[in-house]
């Protein structure tokens, strides 16, 4: 049964970026694709961006283009969100999460990594 | 942008009864060349991540109980607890997965009553 681990807690100053990874473990991405989400907190969930393994090409929600950026490294099935140009309002925890694509539409997620907490204070 | 919206926001139940949740999508998201409705709902405990419960509107995920079912077609679901536990105290979020962005509604919280 494949987990998902992601990176440890991150603090960092307004301005800087943040690298978070999550490690498919017990399976792969391959055939499937990588969702990432954040939740503020309090809050609810909001969708970043996502790749489908095999097009290889992310989508990014409108409102994080050009600071944010997903990767995948396939022969460590490992995928990573680089998010830009930090503010106070991405402190967040963030998850990625394995996504289900059936060759239309977008995907669900199943299963999800446990969250990697990231806190941008000066 | 294909926008869900969850009601009610929060709601109490005594242990043992039903509790529903809607969701609503701005625009359809039945698949017409495979007759699927693309919607899934996820259950979040506190602290934990999301668990996907139903996908496809009413598909239950392998080792979901029973008492969760998904219905509903189009534009409009529901996500019926049938007799609720007290490890069912939650929030409950709905995601339409028919095209990119796939958006999630605000989420409905569930306590006992």
């Amino acid at each position: 049964q494949v987990q998902l681990v992601q990176s440890g807690p991150e603090v960092k100053k307004p301005g800087s970026s943040v690298k978070v990874s999550c490690k498919a473990s017990g399976g792969t991405f391959n055939t499937y694709a990588v969702s990432w989400v954040r939740q503020a907190p309090g809050q609810g969930l909001e969708w970043m961006g996502g790749m489908i393994a095999i097009f290889g090409t992310p989508n990014y929600a409108q409102k994080f283009q050009g600071r944010l950026t997903i990767t995948m490294d396939e022969p460590t099935s490992t995928a990573y969100m680089e998010l830009s140009s930090l503010r106070s309002e991405d402190t967040a925890v963030y998850y990625c999460a394995r996504g289900h694509y059936y060759g239309s539409g977008s995907y669900f997620n199943d299963p999800w990594g446990q969250g990697t907490l990231v806190t941008v204070s000066s | 942008d294909i926008v869900v919206t969850q009601s009610p926001d929060s709601l109490a139940v005594s242990l043992g009864e039903r509790a529903t949740i809607n969701c609503k999508s701005s625009q359809s998201v039945l698949y017409s060349s495979n007759n699927k409705n693309y919607l899934a709902w996820y259950q979040q405990k506190p602290g934990q991540p999301p668990k996907l419960l139903i996908y496809w509107a009413s598909t239950r995920e392998s080792g979901v109980p029973d008492r969760f079912s998904g219905s509903g077609s189009g534009t409009d679901f529901t996500l019926t607890i049938s007799s609720l536990q007290a490890e069912d105290v939650a929030v409950y979020y709905c995601q339409q997965y028919y095209s990119t962005p796939p958006l999630f509604g605000g989420g409905t919280k569930v306590e006992i009553k």
